[in-house]
Order: structure tokens, then sequence, then C-alpha cells
């Protein structure tokens, strides 16, 4: 199996653009995640999914991300607009279980530049 | 809110050397993991404790759970530069999100 897969690697995009990140989890994995990890405040979870429909999304900071899974292959991550304090990386993961008992995989992320 | 405090946050020591890193909540963990996370990738999970007191080993790391399963430690045995990275703890919040720990970065140098 190849992993998570996340693109893009690296995104450098200016402030008020549009900047969508995408992920693959691994097939058969009911449960997706997204995080976000900076210095300051660690591996954060913004929302996560249970086959396809999200469940919990009280980790995403404002209207301006929003988050889909159209299909078990799919799921994008979008920030519009961009601002320089969204600049981080941004993993995916998924996992057949949830919470302790079900193991995360994670993707290898994607860097985020907001200038 | 749960709350996981590592320490210390930043490691840096010479291959050979021996190492303990800690893990601690606020309240009791109901279980926890430990992952470590290499440069430019993700994080990979190392081991899940449930039990107080449980032991549980991976080669030259250690890993332990408190009796009274509040605070978690990982030891490693003569630390080699492969174990470079940030080690993370994590446990339950609800029934299906993991809480992450800031994370301890760890050096090894040659």
């Amino acid at each position: 199996d190849a992993g998570v897969i996340q693109s893009p690697r690296h995104e450098v995009t200016e402030m008020g653009q549009e900047v969508t990140l995408r992920c693959k989890p691994i097939s058969g994995h009911d449960y997706l995640f997204w995080y976000r990890q900076t210095m300051m405040r660690g591996l954060e979870l913004l929302i996560y999914f249970n086959n396809n429909v999200p469940i919990d999304d009280s980790g995403m900071p404002e209207d301006r991300f929003s988050a889909k899974m159209p299909n078990a292959s799919f799921s994008t991550l979008k920030i519009q607009p961009s601002e320089p304090r969204d600049s981080a990386v941004y993993f995916c993961a998924s996992s057949l279980r949830a919470g302790v008992q079900g193991e995360q995989f994670f993707g290898p992320g994607t860097r985020l530049t907001v200038l | 809110t749960q709350l996981l405090e590592q320490s210390p946050q930043f490691l840096s020591i010479q291959e050979g050397e021996n190492l303990t890193v800690y893990c601690n909540s606020s309240s009791v963990f109901s279980s926890l993991q430990w992952y470590r996370q290499e440069p430019g990738e993700g994080p990979v999970l190392l081991v899940t404790v449930v039990t107080g007191g449980e032991v549980k080993k991976l080669k030259r790391l250690t890993f332990q759970f408190g009796d009274a399963r509040k605070d978690s430690s990982l030891h490693i045995t003569a630390a080699q530069p492969g174990d470079t990275g940030l080690y993370l703890c994590a446990e339950p919040s609800g029934a299906q999100k993991l809480v992450f720990g800031q994370g301890t970065r760890l050096t090894i140098n040659p």
C-alpha cells in the first residue's frame, strides 16, 4: 500500500489567495483526520470524517477553512482567503478504527507558506 | 480540557548516551500512544500503553506507563543518530479523537 498521499508537498502563496490541500487515505480506512502543526501550537486536530461524513469540526479555526470528503478515497482542505498566520504544515491521517484503538497513519504533510 | 505536558522540549546528546523523555497529564490517562516524527515526515506510531505500570520494549526503546496512569516515560538506551526526531505522546479525547502533546525534539549527534 502506498500509504496516505498528500499533495502538494509544498505550497507558497500570497495573502488573500485560495489554497486547496488534497489527501488520499489508505484504502479501506473509515476515518480521516486533518491536522495542523506549528512550532507554537504543536499538532492540532482540525476536523475528522467517518465514512466520508464530517463528525467534528470544532478545531477548524474559522470560516475561512473548509473541508470536504466527496468519496472514500479523496478529501480536500480549503483555505479562502489565506492569511500569513495560516502558514504551517498540514497533515492528513487515516485509520481503520478511531481513538487509541486505531493507529493513525499520517501522510508526509503539506508545508504551506502564506506571504 | 486535557493537557499533555512533555519534557524536555529539546534534548541534544551524543551517540551512545542514554536518555529519558516524559509525558504527563492533568488527568488520568485511559491509555496513551507514543509517536515519532522524523524531519519532513508525518508521525509514526511506536507503541500504545493501556494498563497502569505497563512496560513495553521496542528494541532500544522502553516505554513505561505510570502506576496511577497520569504519566509515561520513554527511555532510549545507547542512542543512535537514527533516533533523531520529534517524540509525541497522545491520549484519547472522547471516543474518537487524539490529543497530542507538544513533543520532545531529540537530536543525537554522531
